[in-house]
C-alpha cells in the first residue's frame, strides 16, 4: 500500500483481556518494527522483524508481549491479560533495509486498558 | 547514561527567530543518523536525515560530531507550523536498521 496502515486505531480493553494489534507494512519493505509510546515519553523499542531471519524481541516488556510476521509481510502484535500500564500507542514502522533511508510509520493503535 | 540525551524543552521562539536543539548518543559504533518530527498525537515523521559533512534542507540544518558524539539541528526564520517534538535518532550498535529514539525536543512558535 502507499504507507503503512495500522488497525484498529483505537482499542478499549478491560483488564486481563487479550488483545491483536495488526500492522500492513509498505509493500516491498522487507524490515518491520514495532515502538510503543506512552503519554509523554519517548518511542520504546518492542520487537524487530528483518526478511527471514529471527526477529529480535529484546524489547519485548514481558512474556505477555508476543508478535508475528506471516509471509514477510503483515505483523500482528499481541498483548495477553492486559494490565493498566500497557495503555500506550503502539506504533509499527517499516524501510527498506541497507539503504539509511529511515523508517515510515503508521498511525498508531491507541490501547486503553481500563 | 541513557543512549540518545535531549533536551525536552519546551523552546519557545517567536516567528522569524533561528533555534537550534542538540543531541548526544552514548554508542560510538552508531553510523546512522537522523531527525524526526513528531506533532502532538501524531506518528513520527522522517525530517532529515543526518551526514557527517552536514547537510541543509530548506530552513534546516543539520550537523554531526563523531568525535564529541554530538548531533544538531538549526532551524532559521521558524515558523508557526514548525511547532512540534523534534526526536533526535540513531541506529542501535552495530545494526544500520534497527534505530534509537531520543525522549524529543518540544518547540512552539508563537505569533
Amino acid at each position: 500500500g502507499a504507507g503503512v496502515s495500522q488497525s484498529p486505531s483505537n482499542k478499549v480493553t478491560e483488564k486481563g483481556k487479550d488483545v491483536e494489534l495488526r500492522c500492513d507494512p509498505i509493500s516491498g519493505h522487507t524490515a518491520l518494527y514495532w515502538y510503543r509510546q506512552s503519554l509523554g515519553q519517548g518511542l520504546e523499542f518492542l520487537i524487530y522483524f528483518q526478511g527471514n531471519s529471527a526477529p529480535d524481541k529484546s524489547g519485548l516488556p514481558s512474556d505477555r508481549f508476543s508478535a508475528e510476521r506471516t509471509g514477510g509481510s503483515v505483523s500482528t502484535l499481541t498483548i495477553q491479560r492486559t494490565q493498566q500500564e500497557d495503555s500506550a500507542v503502539y506504533l509499527c514502522a517499516s524501510s527498506l533495509t541497507g539503504l539509511n533511508p529511515g523508517y515510515t510509520f503508521g498511525s498508531g493503535t491507541r490501547l486503553t486498558v481500563v | 547514561r541513557k543512549e540518545v540525551e535531549q533536551d525536552p524543552g519546551p523552546f519557545n521562539v517567536p516567528e522569524g527567530a533561528t533555534v537550534a536543539f542538540n543531541c548526544t548518543y552514548s554508542n560510538s559504533a552508531s553510523q546512522s543518523f537522523f531527525w524526526y518530527r513528531q506533532d502532538c498525537r501524531k506518528e513520527p515523521k522522517l525530517l532529515m536525515s543526518v551526514y557527517s559533512s552536514g547537510n541543509e534542507d530548506g530552513r534546516f540544518t543539520a550537523q554531526l560530531n563523531r568525535a564529541s558524539q554530538y548531533i544538531s539541528l538549526l532551524i532559521r526564520d521558524s515558523k508557526l507550523s514548525d511547532s512540534a517534538t523534534y526526536l533526535c535518532v540513531v541506529n542501535a550498535p552495530y545494526n544500520t536498521d534497527k534505530l534509537i529514539f531520543g525522549t524529543g525536543t518540544r518547540l512552539q512558535v508563537f505569533p
